[in-house]
């Protein structure tokens, strides 16, 4: 079972909507990052956040608004997305943003904006 | 920046048999290069990694070797079994997680 947890599984959505992603980690790690990964593809980094600061934002479109409440929780805000945002919303964690490590990959929220 | 390459996209082998999986990576800091797995509806998973310093690295059936001198380290798993159907991903990093660059990935099938 991963240890990082996101809700919801799936989501679907219109244009219009307003809705979040959750992630949520208990094993003590410092930073924590969204990837989005379409079909077929490698994960692509979004966003990462180190001691709950936004520590890289890789030009990620400002519908996408990531919110990092405590050390435990990610959060990443969704709003006026477009269709070819549709895909699997990939949160991570490791223990420190400032080694190479293992990075550790929740099951993801997967996405479908009609 | 950091490019990696994989290969093959797509490989399929019978169940016992050994499978091999092949990436390359353009810059010659890289020191960090880890193999994730990622089952069907599932996050990756990370399988084995190895650092800059050491040429070969063992888990029980899964082994990764890495050449710095050609920049390529390769996956090598023995013994394969159908739960190792899977989709692979190679990576490399030079100093910490966020400018890590994946492969594209290999689609790996085991034949009972």
């Amino acid at each position: 079972d991963t240890e990082v947890t996101q809700t919801p599984k799936h989501l679907v959505m219109g244009m219009t909507n307003k809705k979040s992603l959750k992630c949520e980690q208990h094993m003590g790690h410092r930073a924590m990052y969204w990837y989005k990964q379409k079909a077929k593809k490698p994960p692509e980094l979004m966003f990462v956040y180190s001691y709950e600061k936004l520590s890289i934002n890789e030009s990620v479109p400002s519908r996408f608004s990531p919110e990092c409440p405590n050390s435990s929780l990610l959060n990443l805000h969704l709003h006026a997305l477009q269709p070819e945002d549709s895909a699997l919303y990939l949160c991570a964690s490791s223990q420190e943003l400032a080694t190479t490590g293992e990075l550790f990959f929740g099951e993801g929220s997967r996405l479908t904006v009609l | 920046g950091e490019n990696v390459e994989q290969h093959p996209s797509t490989l399929s082998v019978q169940e016992g048999d050994s499978a091999v999986i092949k990436c390359t990576y353009s810059d010659s800091a890289s020191n960090y290069f880890p193999w994730y797995k990622q089952e069907l509806g599932k996050g990756p998973q990370l399988i084995i990694d190895i650092r800059s310093n050491v040429g070969e690295k063992k888990d029980q059936r899964i082994a990764v070797t890495l050449n710095k001198t050609a920049k390529h380290f390769s996956l090598h798993i023995t013994e394969t079994q159908p739960e190792d159907s899977a989709v692979y991903f190679c990576a490399a990093s030079m100093r910490n997680n966020n400018d890590m660059r994946f492969g594209a990935g290999t689609r790996l099938t085991v034949k009972p």
